[in-house]
């Protein structure tokens, strides 16, 4: 059973700073989810890697998979930016596991 | 862009009573999902189906739960006699073949009275 850990749980911070969740599961995966969920619930995919470093716009994934051990960064941090961060484990069969997420809040 | 839609928002029901919640995948998308997350915890997943039958399903999706693709384009899960503590999110997701990526629809919130 894989278990996924991240942190910190909740994390404020002022506007324009660089942000840094951190994701870390037990078994190997073969891919790793991150995900934004808004007040209202709703799940937007980010990004998905299997290894190395993604990057969209102010966001940036890395990976490394002998660690299992996964970074969410943000740059230049702006109240949109406040959401709750999951982080998800695929292993092999396609469900999903999921970490609890981290609750990020960006004060102007 | 195409996404994943599910039906209601939200669904007020009566202990006991049966409800589907209902969701249209991408069309050509080939495996489909059902997760939950109650109020304050992780989501977790419920059920993945591929090829017109369940695949894997969790501890939770025990004999109250079942799910349907009853024509080309919807994915329904049935809960048979809610239970209070089937309150929750209910979110379905979808992903074809070949690919980890799945999309996920807005959610239902489910209440159970």
């Amino acid at each position: 059973k894989n278990e996924v850990e991240q942190s910190p749980q909740n994390l404020t911070a002022q506007e324009g700073e660089f942000i840094t969740i951190n994701c870390s599961y037990s078994v190997g995966i073969s891919a790793l989810h991150w995900l934004q969920q808004h007040p209202g619930g709703g799940i937007v995919s980010l990004f998905m890697l299997s290894s190395g470093k993604k990057k969209h716009g102010r966001l940036i994934a890395t990976i490394n998979i002998q660690e299992k051990h996964s970074s969410l960064h943000i740059t230049a941090s702006h109240p949109r930016d406040s959401a709750v961060y999951i982080c998800a484990v695929c292993q092999g069969a396609q469900k999903l596991v999921f970490g609890q997420g981290t609750r990020l809040t960006i004060n102007p | 862009e195409p996404e994943v839609t599910q039906t209601p928002s939200h669904q007020v029901t009566q202990m006991g009573q049966e409800v589907i919640l209902r969701c249209v995948p991408i069309s050509n998308h080939l495996y489909f999902y059902w997760y939950r997350q109650i109020l304050g915890q992780k989501v977790e997943f419920l059920v993945s189906f591929y090829n017109n039958e369940i695949s894997e399903k969790s501890e939770i999706f025990d004999d109250q739960f079942s799910v349907e693709r009853p024509d080309g384009s919807n994915f329904t899960l049935k809960i048979r006699s809610t239970k209070l503590e089937d309150s929750a999110m209910y979110f379905c997701a979808s992903n074809f073949r070949g690919s980890n990526e799945q999309f996920f629809g807005p959610g239902t919130r489910l209440t159970v009275l």
